[in-house]
């Protein structure tokens, strides 16, 4: 069982390039958020889904989009990326059954430089 | 206690007292709480959490207070250890069918051997 997992652990791109990053879980859960944290600012919300096929938007959706097309994985996509955009990135995972409350569980981070 | 601009509280102890980490939430409709820790260079890692029909948890050397009528949560840490060091969040959960966790800005709690 491996938890929430992420990749890449760092990454630097040039202002317009786009990527990926990627986040999966082995837990079964049905609900998984995408962060980014920055100095000072905790921990906000980008975008955040309820299940396979269902997401919605955060606090700080701007930039970048997802998708949810299995259970086990949640990508994050930053289209044209921009010097804003500099953060570590950490996605996590939670069961959303509504006769439980459960703690998120959070991966280890993706830390990007965009120059 | 919560942040102001980009600088974050910061509680220095010495090794084997107790430390008590405070925050301050925004959603009276909030019904979970949990408090999380973070290492350097790691992600958030669960300590302990509570929900709002509770105003007291206990874990292991840890301790939730939760005191609704004045929005406060407190983590209280026994025999604080330098492995403890490491920034503190709160976050709560709104009511019903929202998932979705509002984080604090964090606490450093550094360690004195």
């Amino acid at each position: 069982n491996a938890g929430v997992t992420q990749t890449p652990k760092f990454q630097v791109l040039k202002t317009g390039q786009s990527m990926t990053l990627q986040c999966a879980q082995d837990m079964n859960h049905e609900y998984m958020s995408w962060y980014r944290q920055d100095p000072g600012m905790g921990l906000r919300l980008i975008h955040y889904s309820v299940g396979a096929g269902i997401t919605d938007q955060g606090e700080v959706p701007n930039g970048y989009n997802v998708s949810r097309s299995t259970t086990e994985d949640f990508p994050l996509r930053l289209l044209s990326a921009a010097p804003s955009q500099t953060s570590v990135y950490f996605c996590a995972s939670s069961s959303a059954r509504a006769d439980r409350t459960d703690t998120q569980y959070f991966g280890p981070g993706t830390r990007l430089t965009v120059l | 206690g919560e942040s102001v601009g980009l600088h974050l509280p910061t509680l220095s102890v010495q090794e084997g007292d107790n430390s008590i980490i405070n925050c301050a939430y925004s959603n009276s409709a909030s019904d979970y709480f949990i408090w999380y820790k973070q290492e350097s260079g790691k992600g958030p890692q669960f300590i302990i959490d509570i929900r709002s029909n509770m105003d007291k948890r206990q874990g292991q050397r840890v301790t939730v207070l939760l005191n609704k009528t004045v929005k406060h949560l407190s983590l209280q840490i026994a025999a604080t250890q330098p492995g403890d060091s490491a920034v503190y969040f709160c976050a709560e959960k709104g009511g019903g069918s929202n998932y979705k966790l509002t984080f604090g800005k964090g606490t450093l709690l550094t360690v004195n051997p």
